[in-house]
């Protein structure tokens, strides 16, 4: 079954400084990853994936993420944090159904926070 | 190019009511699922929607329902609501890739935040 844990329900940074939102995966399958970004009262926009091609992502904003397996993680990452990366961040996993076709499950979210 | 879009924003309901919500998926997709959003949860999914037919469902009960029409605009159907199905509903929509998460990325409308009463 394919699962992910997102550790630490609240992250709190200042501007200018490192983001590090973690995510760790159990899958049964080689795993296809995700990280979504939520802003206040809207839907999910895809930030990056991770498909087997290479293992470190970059995705919009600066944001990038590392595939490694020996960790099961998949932990997002930016270098400088702007005041308008506040959000819901959510990893999610690529989980094959019965049906031969997919869905995503995911994490239950990070709320990164930023602060002048 | 418009991206998926998703009717009413926001709805309030009683409980024992039904509800339906909308979902119009992004051009060039023709497959759509839904997802609840619990406050403080990630997206759990419902149910996805292929050629007008449910081809996969979560666990949620049979009260939830819905529907994909040939234009492959979708609706979620809820009877009998109850106070804990209260949560933002999510649309996904995606092409049929015969699950290739190269090619399956799901893409989000805004939601349907439903209150029950």
């Amino acid at each position: 079954a394919q699962s992910v844990t997102q550790l630490g329900s609240h992250v709190s940074v200042s501007e200018g400084a490192l983001v590090l939102l973690r995510c760790n995966y159990s899958s049964s399958v080689p795993p296809y990853l995700f990280w979504y970004v939520q802003y206040p009262n809207q839907g999910l926009q895809l930030l990056l994936k991770y498909t087997s091609a290479a293992t470190l992502v970059k995705g919009i904003n600066g944001f990038e993420a590392e595939f490694k397996k020996s960790e099961t993680s998949f932990h997002l990452t930016k270098p400088s944090a702007h005041m308008s990366d506040a959000a819901e961040y959510f990893c999610a996993v690529f989980t094959p159904m019965n049906s031969g076709y997919s869905t995503l499950t995911f994490g239950k979210g990070t709320m990164l926070l930023v602060s002048p | 190019d418009a991206g998926v879009t998703q009717s009413p924003t926001h709805l309030i309901k009683t409980r024992g009511q039904q509800v339906t919500l909308r979902c119009s998926p992004k051009s060039g997709h023709d497959t759509v699922s839904w997802y609840q959003q619990a406050l403080g949860q990630g997206p759990q999914f419902i149910f996805q929607y292929y050629e007008e037919e449910e081809r996969q469902r979560g666990n949620f009960p049979d009260r939830f329902s819905g529907h994909q029409f040939p234009n492959y605009s979708s609706e979620l159907n809820v009877n009998a609501l109850l106070l804990g199905d209260s949560a933002l509903y999510l649309c996904a929509s995606s092409t049929s890739s015969g699950g290739n998460p190269s090619t399956d990325t799901q893409y989000f409308g805004p939601g349907t935040r439903l209150t029950v009463l």
